[in-house]
């Protein structure tokens, strides 16, 4: 079974700073990867995802992430945040393109003026 | 394209009484659908896998006969939770595979609707 560790549960940072929420994955097998947004009481927004080819995806917001193979890491980054970025985060795997998801527990990216 | 939409988004019950909740895919069709409880700052906890047509697939620990889930069409899927009771307070979401485009394995997530029971 595949499992999804995201190593900050709280990240702060000043507006206008880079930021990197960190996301590693355990599959003996080849995995599709997702990060998700989700702001107060709403569902989940795809913000980018990686399902083969270039390592480095690019999503909306400015976000990208960078699949790491021989590190099983897809770390999110966005180079200056926003307030407006202040959400929570949700690194997801999934091992075919119709099955379930597996969802890590979450980053809370908080973005001060 | 790809909307899931979710209702209702808020709702407050009694105890003891029956809430349904309704996840429709507004343009697209979900032979998939999933039904997800999240507790106030943790991750979705996936509860079943809804089958259009089909029984539901409940994961471990999820009671199916108190919530019970109907796949009757390609665009909706239902919850019900019966006999609710304060610990069945939380917030649940649904999210959607579109027939139409599997192959890029995204999910699309419902609203989410807030069940506060008395």
């Amino acid at each position: 079974a595949q499992s999804v560790t995201q190593l900050d549960s709280q990240v702060p940072v000043f507006e206008e700073a880079p930021v990197e929420l960190r996301c590693n994955y355990s599959s003996s097998v080849s995995v599709y990867l997702f990060w998700y947004v989700q702001y107060p009481n709403q569902g989940l927004q795809l913000l980018l995802k990686y399902l083969s080819g270039s390592t480095l995806v690019k999503g909306i917001n400015g976000f990208e992430a960078e699949f790491n193979k021989s590190q099983t890491s897809f770390h999110l980054r966005k180079p200056s945040v926003h307030i407006s970025d202040t959400a929570e985060y949700f690194c997801a795997v999934s091992l075919t393109n119709a099955g379930k998801s597996t969802f890590g527990d979450g980053t809370t990216l908080t973005v001060k003026p | 394209g790809a909307v899931v939409s979710q209702h209702p988004s808020w709702v407050i019950c009694k105890s003891g009484t029956s809430v349904k909740i309704e996840c429709r895919s507004l343009d697209f069709q979900a032979t998939t659908m999933f039904w997800y409880r999240q507790f106030p700052k943790q991750s979705l906890m996936l509860m079943a896998t809804s089958n259009e047509g089909s029984k539901a697939t409940y994961e471990q620990g999820v009671e199916k006969d108190k919530f019970l889930i109907n796949h009757a069409s390609l665009t909706l899927s239902t919850l019900t939770v019966t006999s609710a009771h304060p610990e069945d307070s939380s917030f649940y979401i649904c999210s959607a595979r579109d027939l139409g485009r599997l192959d890029t394995g995204e999910l699309f997530f419902g609203e989410g609707s807030r069940l506060t029971v008395l």
